[in-house]
Protein backbone atom coordinates (compact mmCIF):
# COMPACT_ATOMS: atom_id res chain seq x y z
CA UNK A 1 0.00 0.00 0.00
CA UNK A 2 2.82 2.28 -0.36
CA UNK A 3 3.83 2.72 2.91
CA UNK A 4 6.85 3.39 5.58
CA UNK A 5 6.27 2.39 9.26
CA UNK A 6 8.07 3.89 11.89
CA UNK A 7 8.59 2.44 15.27
CA UNK A 8 8.44 4.03 18.41
CA UNK A 9 7.02 7.42 16.96
CA UNK A 10 7.85 8.71 20.45
CA UNK A 11 11.14 7.37 22.19
CA UNK A 12 12.65 9.17 26.04
CA UNK A 13 15.72 7.89 26.78
CA UNK A 14 18.73 8.63 29.10
CA UNK A 15 21.78 9.54 27.88
CA UNK A 16 24.46 6.43 27.65
CA UNK A 17 21.64 3.85 27.05
CA UNK A 18 21.20 2.00 23.60
CA UNK A 19 18.54 3.20 21.06
CA UNK A 20 17.22 0.92 18.51
CA UNK A 21 14.57 2.87 15.66
CA UNK A 22 12.76 0.43 13.40
CA UNK A 23 12.18 1.18 9.87
CA UNK A 24 9.58 -1.04 7.63
CA UNK A 25 8.41 -0.75 3.98
CA UNK A 26 5.90 -2.41 1.74
CA UNK A 27 7.16 -1.39 -1.52
CA UNK A 28 9.83 -3.90 -2.51
CA UNK A 29 12.20 -0.71 -2.73
CA UNK A 30 15.74 -1.16 -2.75
CA UNK A 31 17.17 1.72 -1.27
CA UNK A 32 16.33 3.20 2.15
CA UNK A 33 17.81 6.13 3.73
CA UNK A 34 17.81 7.39 7.72
CA UNK A 35 17.71 11.14 8.11
CA UNK A 36 17.50 13.22 11.05
CA UNK A 37 15.66 16.76 10.84
CA UNK A 38 16.32 19.63 13.37
CA UNK A 39 15.11 23.33 13.04
CA UNK A 40 17.12 25.41 10.58
CA UNK A 41 18.94 22.54 9.36
CA UNK A 42 16.58 20.52 7.70
CA UNK A 43 16.95 17.25 7.10
CA UNK A 44 20.54 15.52 6.81
CA UNK A 45 21.42 12.19 5.50
CA UNK A 46 22.76 9.92 8.20
CA UNK A 47 23.32 6.65 6.44
CA UNK A 48 22.07 5.41 2.76
CA UNK A 49 21.21 1.66 1.96
CA UNK A 50 21.48 0.25 -1.46
CA UNK A 51 20.36 -2.97 -0.64
CA UNK A 52 20.21 -6.16 2.23
CA UNK A 53 23.76 -5.85 3.80
CA UNK A 54 24.65 -2.55 1.27
CA UNK A 55 25.28 0.58 3.32
CA UNK A 56 26.84 3.65 2.99
CA UNK A 57 28.03 6.41 5.47
CA UNK A 58 25.84 9.67 4.45
CA UNK A 59 26.95 13.02 5.58
CA UNK A 60 26.56 12.81 9.17
CA UNK A 61 27.29 9.27 10.57
CA UNK A 62 29.02 9.99 13.66
CA UNK A 63 27.80 7.78 16.66
CA UNK A 64 25.15 5.78 14.41
CA UNK A 65 25.18 2.44 13.26
CA UNK A 66 22.38 1.01 10.51
CA UNK A 67 21.42 -2.82 9.94
CA UNK A 68 19.25 -3.90 6.98
CA UNK A 69 18.69 -7.62 6.70
CA UNK A 70 15.71 -8.00 4.83
CA UNK A 71 14.38 -5.82 1.77
CA UNK A 72 11.47 -4.07 3.68
CA UNK A 73 13.23 -3.50 7.18
CA UNK A 74 16.10 -1.11 8.01
CA UNK A 75 17.23 -0.12 11.59
CA UNK A 76 19.03 2.62 12.81
CA UNK A 77 21.02 2.11 16.38
CA UNK A 78 22.43 4.49 18.59
CA UNK A 79 25.28 2.72 21.13
CA UNK A 80 25.49 5.01 24.01
CA UNK A 81 23.02 8.08 23.49
CA UNK A 82 23.94 11.50 23.45
CA UNK A 83 22.04 14.58 24.44
CA UNK A 84 22.51 16.00 20.95
CA UNK A 85 21.29 12.85 19.33
CA UNK A 86 17.85 13.97 20.18
CA UNK A 87 16.05 15.16 16.90
CA UNK A 88 13.38 13.87 15.05
CA UNK A 89 14.38 10.26 12.89
CA UNK A 90 13.08 9.87 9.19
CA UNK A 91 13.28 6.71 7.59
CA UNK A 92 12.50 6.68 3.49
CA UNK A 93 12.64 4.38 0.81
CA UNK A 94 13.16 4.93 -3.00
CA UNK A 95 13.00 2.16 -6.16
CA UNK A 96 16.02 2.68 -8.15
CA UNK A 97 15.90 4.18 -11.10
CA UNK A 98 13.40 5.89 -10.40
CA UNK A 99 12.39 9.93 -10.91
CA UNK A 100 13.65 10.29 -7.18
CA UNK A 101 10.81 10.16 -5.18
CA UNK A 102 11.50 9.25 -1.81
CA UNK A 103 8.93 7.76 0.19
CA UNK A 104 8.99 9.26 4.48
CA UNK A 105 7.77 7.60 7.02
CA UNK A 106 6.27 10.16 9.57
CA UNK A 107 9.11 10.22 11.74
CA UNK A 108 10.58 8.92 14.82
CA UNK A 109 10.85 11.92 17.95
CA UNK A 110 13.74 10.45 19.99
CA UNK A 111 14.56 13.00 23.56
CA UNK A 112 18.04 12.16 25.50
CA UNK A 113 18.36 13.18 28.79
CA UNK B 1 30.40 19.80 -1.82
CA UNK B 2 26.86 20.04 -2.97
CA UNK B 3 24.66 22.39 -1.68
CA UNK B 4 21.22 23.82 -1.30
CA UNK B 5 20.53 27.78 0.47
CA UNK B 6 16.93 28.66 0.57
CA UNK B 7 16.81 32.17 2.20
CA UNK B 8 13.51 32.75 3.76
CA UNK B 9 12.70 30.21 6.75
CA UNK B 10 9.87 31.50 7.52
CA UNK B 11 6.67 33.11 5.12
CA UNK B 12 3.62 34.67 6.07
CA UNK B 13 0.86 35.12 3.65
CA UNK B 14 -2.51 35.68 3.16
CA UNK B 15 -5.44 33.87 1.32
CA UNK B 16 -5.00 34.49 -2.34
CA UNK B 17 -1.52 35.72 -2.04
CA UNK B 18 1.22 34.96 -4.56
CA UNK B 19 3.99 32.60 -3.21
CA UNK B 20 7.92 32.82 -4.40
CA UNK B 21 10.02 30.41 -2.33
CA UNK B 22 13.69 30.97 -3.25
CA UNK B 23 16.15 28.03 -3.87
CA UNK B 24 19.70 28.23 -5.05
CA UNK B 25 21.79 25.61 -5.35
CA UNK B 26 25.73 24.82 -5.60
CA UNK B 27 26.76 21.91 -7.54
CA UNK B 28 29.96 20.58 -9.58
CA UNK B 29 27.57 18.60 -11.64
CA UNK B 30 23.94 18.37 -13.13
CA UNK B 31 21.66 17.76 -10.30
CA UNK B 32 18.09 16.74 -10.33
CA UNK B 33 16.25 20.11 -8.65
CA UNK B 34 13.16 18.19 -6.13
CA UNK B 35 10.60 20.16 -4.28
CA UNK B 36 8.80 17.93 -1.20
CA UNK B 37 6.20 19.50 0.98
CA UNK B 38 5.77 18.32 5.06
CA UNK B 39 2.58 18.70 6.40
CA UNK B 40 2.51 19.12 10.61
CA UNK B 41 2.99 15.15 12.33
CA UNK B 42 3.64 13.74 9.11
CA UNK B 43 7.17 12.72 6.56
CA UNK B 44 8.06 15.10 3.58
CA UNK B 45 5.98 14.62 0.34
CA UNK B 46 7.37 14.36 -2.82
CA UNK B 47 6.19 17.69 -4.67
CA UNK B 48 7.86 17.52 -8.24
CA UNK B 49 11.27 17.39 -9.91
CA UNK B 50 12.93 18.52 -13.03
CA UNK B 51 16.25 17.71 -14.70
CA UNK B 52 17.57 19.98 -17.12
CA UNK B 53 17.67 23.50 -17.81
CA UNK B 54 14.58 24.86 -18.38
CA UNK B 55 12.68 22.66 -17.84
CA UNK B 56 9.55 23.47 -15.38
CA UNK B 57 8.00 21.25 -12.70
CA UNK B 58 4.44 21.77 -11.63
CA UNK B 59 2.11 20.02 -9.35
CA UNK B 60 -0.69 21.09 -6.95
CA UNK B 61 -0.91 24.42 -8.09
CA UNK B 62 2.92 24.82 -7.59
CA UNK B 63 5.88 25.25 -10.01
CA UNK B 64 9.44 25.92 -10.36
CA UNK B 65 11.86 26.47 -13.65
CA UNK B 66 15.38 24.77 -13.42
CA UNK B 67 17.70 27.85 -14.39
CA UNK B 68 21.06 26.85 -14.98
CA UNK B 69 22.39 30.06 -15.05
CA UNK B 70 21.25 31.34 -12.13
CA UNK B 71 21.28 28.01 -10.03
CA UNK B 72 17.60 28.64 -8.78
CA UNK B 73 14.53 26.32 -8.53
CA UNK B 74 12.05 28.95 -7.29
CA UNK B 75 9.19 27.83 -5.85
CA UNK B 76 5.95 29.66 -6.89
CA UNK B 77 1.85 29.51 -6.40
CA UNK B 78 -0.23 32.00 -8.38
CA UNK B 79 -2.65 32.03 -5.11
CA UNK B 80 -2.40 30.06 -2.01
CA UNK B 81 -4.81 28.42 0.21
CA UNK B 82 -4.87 27.76 4.13
CA UNK B 83 -4.82 24.64 3.91
CA UNK B 84 -0.90 25.32 1.89
CA UNK B 85 0.40 26.18 5.47
CA UNK B 86 3.57 23.18 5.61
CA UNK B 87 7.23 23.48 5.62
CA UNK B 88 8.60 23.12 1.71
CA UNK B 89 12.34 22.06 1.04
CA UNK B 90 14.21 22.25 -2.04
CA UNK B 91 17.08 19.42 -2.60
CA UNK B 92 18.99 18.00 -5.58
CA UNK B 93 20.34 15.18 -6.13
CA UNK B 94 22.03 12.88 -8.81
CA UNK B 95 21.74 9.36 -9.31
CA UNK B 96 23.81 6.27 -9.80
CA UNK B 97 21.19 3.47 -10.25
CA UNK B 98 20.26 4.93 -6.20
CA UNK B 99 19.06 8.64 -5.63
CA UNK B 100 21.27 10.62 -3.28
CA UNK B 101 19.60 13.94 -1.69
CA UNK B 102 21.12 16.97 -0.68
CA UNK B 103 17.81 19.11 1.13
CA UNK B 104 18.04 22.95 2.09
CA UNK B 105 16.60 24.04 5.48
CA UNK B 106 13.15 24.31 4.55
CA UNK B 107 10.74 27.23 4.32
CA UNK B 108 7.45 27.37 6.45
CA UNK B 109 4.95 29.02 4.76
CA UNK B 110 1.79 30.18 7.16
CA UNK B 111 -1.41 31.16 5.28
CA UNK B 112 -3.89 32.78 7.36
CA UNK B 113 -7.34 33.11 5.85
Amino acid sequence: DMKVTQMPRYLIKRMGENVLLECGQDMSHETMYWYRQDPGLGLQLIYISYDVDSNSEGDIPKGYRVSRKKREHFSLILDSAKTNQTSVYFCASSLSGNTGQLYFGEGSKLTVL
Amino acid sequence: GDSVTQTEGQVALSEEDFLTIHCNYSASGYPALFWYVQYPGEGPQFLFRASRDKEKGSSRGFEATYDKGTTSFHLRKASVQESDSAVYYCALGASSGSWQLIFGSGTQLTVMP
